[in-house]
């Protein structure tokens, strides 16, 4: 699977979009990307994935640039409870050993 | 259930003991896998069941780490003689499978926190 980097971590004022980038540089054209987030003492939570067209849910949008080399996942009105790990993973349909990196510490600062 | 369960939720154990964590997956998920996170860490790929296929060992970190999946279901992971780096949450996922990964992705439980002191 291909490696995906991401900023240690972010802030981000309660109320504005918090948008967190994701470098999947070597990523290939049968990979998705996904994009899990885990609160506190929780396990990961799914919150959207993509192949290389833009995607909405009622969580979050996911923007992944033409070359599909980087990725930006959109919290359009960021609270409080969105305070979390973010981490952003590439992989294929079928079975991946699929490792998470430490992810995006976003702060949602009141 | 609802979702992932994992159990039990936290257990402190002496060096050189051995547990069992247990994990009860959505009922129908034929897919799950094992992860470990240390404190400050990213999730760690232990092992990962598929149906009636043979088990991916090739991320348990020792021989004093095993796992099985009785009847397609209930998982249990046994480390033996623990050791204090052994510390750390286990989390649980499951899935519907293979071609249903592509659409919902992984769910995990809760995790389970062993402290070896």
């Amino acid at each position: 699977d291909a490696k995906t980097t991401q900023p240690t971590s972010m802030d981000c004022a309660e109320g504005r979009a918090a948008n967190l980038p994701c470098n999947h540089s070597t990523i290939s054209g049968n990979e998705y990307v996904y994009w899990y987030r885990q609160i506190h003492s929780q396990g990961p939570q799914y919150i959207i994935h993509g192949l290389k067209n833009n995607e909405t849910n009622e969580m979050a949008s996911l923007i992944i640039t033409e070359d599909r080399k980087s990725s930006t996942l959109i919290l359009p009105h960021a609270t409080l409870r969105d305070t979390a790990v973010y981490y952003c993973i590439s992989r294929t349909g079928g079975y991946q050993k699929v490792t998470f990196g430490t992810g995006t510490k976003l702060q949602v600062i009141p | 259930g609802a979702g992932v369960s994992q159990s039990p939720s936290n257990k402190v154990t002496e060096k050189g003991k051995d547990v069992e964590l247990r994990c009860d997956p959505i009922s129908g998920h034929t897919a799950l896998y094992w992860y470990r996170q240390s404190l400050g860490q990213g999730l760690e790929f232990l092992i990962y069941f598929q149906g009636n296929s043979a088990p991916d060992k090739s991320g348990l970190p020792s021989d004093r780490f095993s796992a099985e999946r009785t009847g397609g279901s209930v998982s249990t992971l046994t480390i033996q003689r623990t050791q204090q780096e052994d510390s750390a949450v286990y989390l649980c996922a499951s899935s519907l499978g293979q071609g249903a990964l592509v659409v919902y992705g992984y769910t995990f439980g809760s995790g389970t926190r062993l402290t070896v002191v």
